[in-house]
């Protein structure tokens, strides 16, 4: 079946703009991460959500990112006022239950000028 | 601090031979680790784990060890094959209830796999 979809796979925005990144999660996955993988690093965990909740969010680094996922499936995570150290590749991933191995998607290659 | 760390930023292996890379790690909370794999442009592919009460664990071509005296795992590659060039990279995380959010990734380790 399908899996994990990332939109858009690039964004370049310009420093202080709004943007948001999509994920759709595998059919039937109930948990949903965010991480943020920055050059040469491994990827860096955001957020977590078990269905609609976020269940861990101690990875945000500031309250200018926030995270949604209304209905349990699609999320969007949110950036306000970006700065130039957000870029970064944004991994969206996706599991079974809590316990059972990611599935990552392609990612978001967001670039901050 | 670098709770998982991968020494080796690049390995190269010639066709056929046997590839190990390795990852320490530095939180004796950890009881489950992970290796997943990485080609360029794509979101890491999970490859194969193992339990802290294990010391082994295999799967085909794949054998992760793990030594928790001296708070070390490595990936054995048997035979290596071109299309196992790519990134490779271990991670922890504690499995007391926790989810896989926890997961702490190294910096990964390059694999070039030679014809």
């Amino acid at each position: 079946g399908a899996g994990v979809s990332q939109t858009p796979s690039n964004k370049v925005t310009e420093k202080g703009k709004y943007v948001e990144l999509r994920c759709d999660p595998i059919s039937g996955h109930t948990a949903l991460y965010w991480y943020r993988q920055s050059l040469g690093q491994g990827p860096e965990f955001l957020i977590y959500f078990q269905g609609t909740g976020a269940a861990d969010d101690s990875g945000l680094p500031n309250d200018r990112f926030f995270a949604v996922r209304p209905e349990g499936s699609v999320s969007t995570l949110k950036i306000q006022r970006t700065e130039r150290g957000d870029s970064a590749v944004y991994l969206c991933a996706s599991s079974l239950n809590k316990v059972s191995p990611l599935h990552f998607g392609n990612g978001t290659r967001l670039t901050v000028t | 601090d670098q709770q998982v760390k991968q020494n080796s930023p690049s390995l190269s292996v010639q066709e056929g031979r046997i590839s190990i890379l390795n990852c320490d790690y530095t939180n004796s909370m950890f009881d489950y680790f992970l290796w997943y794999k990485k080609y360029p442009a794509e979101g890491p592919t999970f490859l194969i784990s193992i339990s802290s009460i294990k010391d082994k664990n295999e799967d085909g071509r794949f054998t992760v060890f793990l030594n928790k005296s001296a708070k070390h795992l490595s990936l054995h590659i048997v035979p290596s094959q071109p299309g196992d060039s790519a990134v490779y990279f271990c991670a922890g995380f504690k499995n007391y209830g926790g989810s896989q959010g926890n997961l702490i990734f190294g910096k990964g380790t390059k694999l070039s796999v030679k014809p």
